[in-house]
């Protein structure tokens, strides 16, 4: 079975801290890894990384990919209050027809 | 705003009663996903239709149902409610099959009493 782990669970910052949000994985036929964000309802997408060691990046937000070691790791820098949110890793798997397996989520708090 | 929209934003119903929800996905967009999200499972993927057809299947229960219509639109279909289907479920569509980049509904919450 397909397997996404996600930590920290849950992480308390301040303003214009950096943070590191990681991703392990355990799947069969690997196809690619998605981060999205999710405020209040919808998630929203962030990356999507294929290969291993190409840094994506969004302003403050970059992420990477670790196909040997499989696991992926989300970058915020200077972050805002903006940036409080539930982190979720995604990872797409599967020869012909497919599977998308969500780790549980980073929820990350940014106070004042 | 994503651009897909899903109806109705929450229902309430009884165990053992079925539902409908429905989900229009965004323009150009021939793919819909559903996700089921609940505080223990964290969010899971149930099924996907590409232009009308079954393309992927998830861990979506027997009791549970899909379909995609000529217009794109999709339903999923819950029979036989239980208290443990009460969650968020989400639909989210895309342009093609392997949808990597997908735009997610605003969700609808069900409570199974």
């Amino acid at each position: 079975e397909d397997k996404v782990v996600q930590s920290p669970l849950s992480l308390v910052v301040h303003e214009g801290d950096t943070v590191t949000l990681n991703c392990s994985y355990e799947v069969t036929n690997f196809r690619s890894l998605l981060w999205y964000k999710q405020e209040k309802k919808a998630p929203t997408f962030l990356f999507m990384l294929t290969s291993s060691g190409i840094e994506k990046k969004s302003g403050r937000l970059s992420s990477i990919l670790d196909k040997k070691e499989l696991f992926s790791i989300l970058n915020i820098t200077a972050t805002q209050t903006g940036d409080s949110a539930i982190y979720l890793c995604a990872v797409f798997s599967g020869a012909g027809s497919y599977q998308l397996t969500f780790g549980k989520g980073t929820k990350l708090s940014v106070i004042p | 705003d994503s651009g897909v929209t899903q109806t109705p934003k929450h229902l309430i119903t009884a165990t053992g009663q079925r539902v409908t929800l429905r989900c229009s996905p965004r323009s150009g967009d021939l793919s819909v996903y559903w996700y089921q999200q609940s505080l223990d499972q964290g969010l899971q993927f149930l099924i996907q239709y590409y232009n009308g057809e079954e393309r992927a299947k998830g861990n979506i229960l027997e009791r549970f149902s899909a379909q995609q219509f000529p217009d794109l639109h999709s339903e999923l279909n819950l029979s036989s409610l239980e208290l443990g289907d009460s969650a968020l479920y989400f639909c989210a569509s895309s342009v093609g099959q392997m949808g990597y980049e997908q735009y997610f509904g605003p969700g609808t919450r069900l409570t199974v009493t």
